[in-house]
């Protein structure tokens, strides 16, 4: 079964600031199947890039994705006060069917 | 507008079981496959159960819930369900409803807003 890692485990950054947050698959993930949630406290996770480049309905092109095999990108340009939140990506595998989440990173403000 | 309404969460002691509903709305329920994942207090996200659309035919599960946990939907009440037997310390986490992607469900892309699990004694 495939883990991911994400890195760092939090990020300290001040408004307008770029932020970029990894993903590291244990084997090879095909990018269609590598998606990045957003989560705020005490809110429900919101998916904000899937097929590891494309944004969701209504996401901010601030957001953008990167990256393919093993190794996964998220990236805010320019970091809003809104964006500081937890972070995680997530992959599908289809031989046994599972969904795995990275353990997340917290963007903090600085 | 797609909404989820997770309902069913509460007390229960180990051992014990609970029935989750979730309600969906603002979408033809029964083209989309629809999930559960779970989120223990301060901890990461963690996928439990898929169900695939239409008959719900094909039903999936985590290793850790598996045997004890089973998925279900009614399409013509628009609602999901995850039935939880045999309850553990270590299920007690909010349980999200998800609506997988269209097609194939690579990625869940509308959440509810969650209900709490406790189980202890």
């Amino acid at each position: 079964e495939i883990v991911l890692t994400q890195s760092p485990g939090t990020l300290s950054l001040s408004p307008g600031e770029r932020a970029t947050l990894s993903c590291r698959a244990s084997q090879s993930v095909s990018s269609t199947y590598l998606a990045w949630y957003q989560q705020k406290p005490g809110q429900a996770p919101r998916l904000l890039i899937y097929g590891a480049s494309s944004r969701a309905t209504g996401i901010p092109d601030r957001f953008s994705g990167s990256g393919s095999g093993t190794d996964f990108t998220l990236t805010i340009s320019r970091l809003e006060p809104e964006d500081f939140a937890v972070y995680y990506c997530q992959q599908f595998g289809s031989s046994p069917r599972v969904y795995t989440f990275g353990q997340g990173t917290k963007l903090e403000i600085k | 507008e797609v909404q989820l309404l997770e309902s069913g969460g509460g007390l229960v002691q180990p051992g014990g079981s609970l029935r989750l509903s979730c309600a969906a709305s603002g979408f033809t329920f029964s083209n989309y496959a629809m999930s559960w994942v779970r989120q223990a207090p301060g901890k990461g996200l963690e996928w439990v159960s898929i169900i695939s659309g239409h008959s719900g035919v094909n039903t999936f599960y985590a290793d850790s819930v598996k045997g004890r946990f089973t998925i279900s939907r009614d399409n013509s009440k628009n609602t999901l369900y995850l039935q939880m037997n045999s309850l553990r310390v270590e299920d007690t986490a909010v349980y999200y409803c998800a609506r997988g992607s269209p097609i194939i469900t690579y990625y869940f892309d509308y959440w509810g807003q969650a209900t709490l699990v406790t189980v202890s004694s």
